[in-house]
């Protein structure tokens, strides 16, 4: 079982829907959780970050985290073509500092 | 701009040869780390340090990598005998110390291409 898990997409959706990425990971003791956009050629960009249960609400994008099911989740209200990206999901692993990331979910929102 | 910069941004080098990146944080942040990036996958962390002190190092990395951080402001990424394999982007982060988050801020990478 990989440490943090993602769909690799592509997930398509049209222009003005709500765009939901999800994200599963495999240490309990996890605390720190993260979304990153990354277009194509460039390097990560963090756009949330949660760290208890619950929702967080950013402009037009939500994370929700569950711990008691290992899963964190992204939500993106109104999206809008330049939304088209990969998200990166990445966690604390085992208490350490260093991120462990999934594979990324590739989003195409289409005009 | 105040964010983290690496140079080179591109380096192309022959199998066998040593390259060097370097990384300068965002300033004021303790903590710095490098991770590497193959395409269709996540960053893959190779090695972190807090001030000068390399406090984690990846099992996976091979002993022809070497990071130093000196005087903890920046880092460089030494890479020894180049193989094809080698090829990928490398990625450097920093975060603040005072932080109980651990958000981590990326450069713009340098891309390594082995031939």
């Amino acid at each position: 079982q990989k440490e943090v898990e993602q769909n690799s997409g592509p997930l398509s959706v049209p222009e003005g829907a709500i765009a939901s990425l999800n994200c599963t990971y495999s240490d309990r003791v996890s605390q720190s959780f993260f979304w990153y956009r990354q277009y194509s050629g460039k390097s990560p960009e963090l756009i949330m970050s949660i760290y208890s249960n619950g929702d967080k609400e950013d402009g037009r994008f939500t994370a929700q985290l569950n711990k008691a099911s290992q899963y964190v989740s992204l939500l993106i209200r109104d999206s809008q073509p330049s939304d088209s990206a990969t998200y990166l999901c990445a966690v604390n692993i085992g208490g350490f500092q260093k991120l462990v990331f999934g594979t990324g979910t590739r989003l195409l929102v289409s005009p | 701009d105040t964010g983290v910069s690496q140079d080179p941004r591109h380096k192309i080098t022959k199998r066998g040869q040593n390259v060097t990146f370097r990384c300068d944080p965002i300033s004021e942040h303790n903590r710095l780390y490098w991770y590497r990036q193959t395409l269709g996958q996540g960053p893959e962390f190779l090695t972190y340090f807090q001030n000068e002190a390399q406090l984690e190092k990846s099992r996976l990395l091979s002993d022809r990598f070497s990071a130093e951080r000196p005087k903890g402001s920046f880092s460089t990424l030494e890479i020894q005998r180049t193989e094809q394999g080698d090829s990928a982007m490398y990625l450097c982060a920093s975060s603040p110390l005072v932080s109980s988050s651990n958000e981590q801020f990326f450069g713009p990478g340098t891309r390594l291409t082995v031939l």
